[in-house]
Order: structure tokens, then C-alpha cells, then sequence
């Protein structure tokens, strides 16, 4: 049984620069949600997709962006890079339908380095 | 404004020692959920335990056991008989509108078993 994964696993990238992380969900789901990390911080929701729509969205700005596929795989786009945007990416995944309150399945994370 | 606090930044035990991770979360909802994430070096955060906040009984699953009270707004994790293999950094979460709203984590705690 896959479980999420994700690609690449580490990334350094220049100011200003765009980056496209990618996700793969666990088997049989079908809603992918980002979580940005930063060092010594608990994950921060950036948005969710289910159905090829943003579903969700936390406080973050317009640069931040998605997609999802009709595999239900996704990709996080950040567009002009900043010095805070050097974090951890993970990506999580879970079935539609159910909330927040059942559990995440989480990928091992994008480490991304803005130099 | 939901707010979860894990005031211990790091903790360091003798392997077979107990302890006891502190969780305060702080919410005006009176259906929400609570969880505890494991983030092992690989970076993934592996789910522990989810706890609805109309129960408040008491969780053993084997060296990890959990006590949620609602009249202190804590949800503590204890892992008896530590193991070096518990040395991870731990994360508290909390899900606000019967787990409508996505997760809001502490800023962990980061547990070493030293042998």
C-alpha cells in the first residue's frame, strides 16, 4: 500500500525564483492538503484540494498556489521566492468527505532552500 | 482564536524513564478535536491519537497513554518506559467546528532518549 509521497526532496532556489513541489496521495485518496513548516514551528496549513478545487485556504498569500490532477495528485506553486519561504513542505492526504477531525496520512516532505 | 501551547521546547530522558509531554490548547468551540503527531527524523508526521472534545476518558495504547481535561484546556501525552526509538519531536493539534477547520499545531516538543 503507497503512501503519500513527495517530490523532490530537497529543492535550493534564489530569491525571486518560482518552485513547483509535488504530491502524490496515499492509495485510495482523493484529498490532498500543504502544510508549511518552518524551523522549530509546528506545520501551517496552506490550502486543500479536493475535486481539482482549492477547497480550503489558510493565511497565505496569492504567490502561494495549487493544482490538483485527476489522479488526485497535486502540486504547491511559489511564485517570487522569499528569504521566509525556506521551510519544510509536507503534504497530507486524506478521503473526501471527512474533516478535518480523522486522521492525515503525511509524506515525508519537500526540504526547500531560498538562498 | 484557536491556539495550541507546548511550553516544553525540548526534553532529554534516560532510556526506561517516564514522561510526560504538556499540551494547553485554547478554543471558544465546544466541538473540536485534539491530536497527537509524531514527526520522526525522516520528517513525516505519523499520527498517535485523536480525542473529540465530549470525550474525556482517559487513552492507554501500550507505553503511551494520554489524559485530556477540559477543565485545565490540556491534553497531555506519557510514554512509559521510554525507548530510544521515541526520540522524535512531538506535536499537539486542535480542530475547531467538529473538525471543520484544519489543524492548528504547537510548536512541538522535541523528546531524546539517551541509552
Amino acid at each position: 500500500d503507497a503512501g503519500v509521497t513527495q517530490s523532490p526532496t530537497h529543492l535550493i532556489k534564489t530569491r525571486g525564483q518560482q518552485v513547483t513541489l509535488r504530491c502524490s496521495p496515499k492509495s485510495g485518496h482523493d484529498t490532498v492538503s500543504w502544510y508549511q513548516q518552518a524551523l522549530g514551528q509546528g506545520p501551517q496549513f496552506i490550502f486543500q484540494y479536493y475535486e481539482e478545487e482549492e477547497r480550503q485556504r489558510g493565511n497565505f498569500p496569492d504567490r502561494f498556489s495549487g493544482h490538483q490532477f485527476p489522479n488526485y495528485s497535486s502540486e504547491l506553486n511559489v511564485n517570487a521566492l522569499l528569504l521566509g519561504d525556506s521551510a519544510l513542505y509536507l503534504c497530507a492526504s486524506s478521503l473526501a468527505g471527512q474533516p478535518f477531525s480523522y486522521e492525515q496520512y503525511f509524506g515525508p516532505g519537500t526540504r526547500l532552500t531560498v538562498t | 482564536a484557536q491556539k495550541v501551547t507546548q511550553a516544553q521546547t525540548e526534553i532529554s530522558v534516560v532510556e526506561k524513564e517516564d514522561v510526560t509531554l504538556d499540551c494547553v490548547y485554547e478554543t471558544r468551540d465546544t466541538t473540536y478535536y485534539l491530536f497527537w503527531y509524531k514527526q520522526p527524523p525522516s520528517g513525516e508526521l505519523v499520527f498517535l491519537i485523536r480525542r473529540n472534545s465530549f470525550d474525556e476518558q482517559n487513552e492507554i495504547s501500550g507505553r503511551y497513554s494520554w489524559n485530556f481535561q477540559k477543565s485545565t484546556s490540556s491534553f497531555n501525552f506519557t510514554i512509559t518506559a521510554s525507548q530510544v526509538v521515541d526520540s522524535a519531536v512531538y506535536f499537539c493539534a486542535l480542530s475547531e467546528h467538529s473538525g471543520n477547520t484544519p489543524l492548528v499545531f504547537g510548536k512541538g516538543t522535541r523528546l531524546s532518549v539517551i541509552a
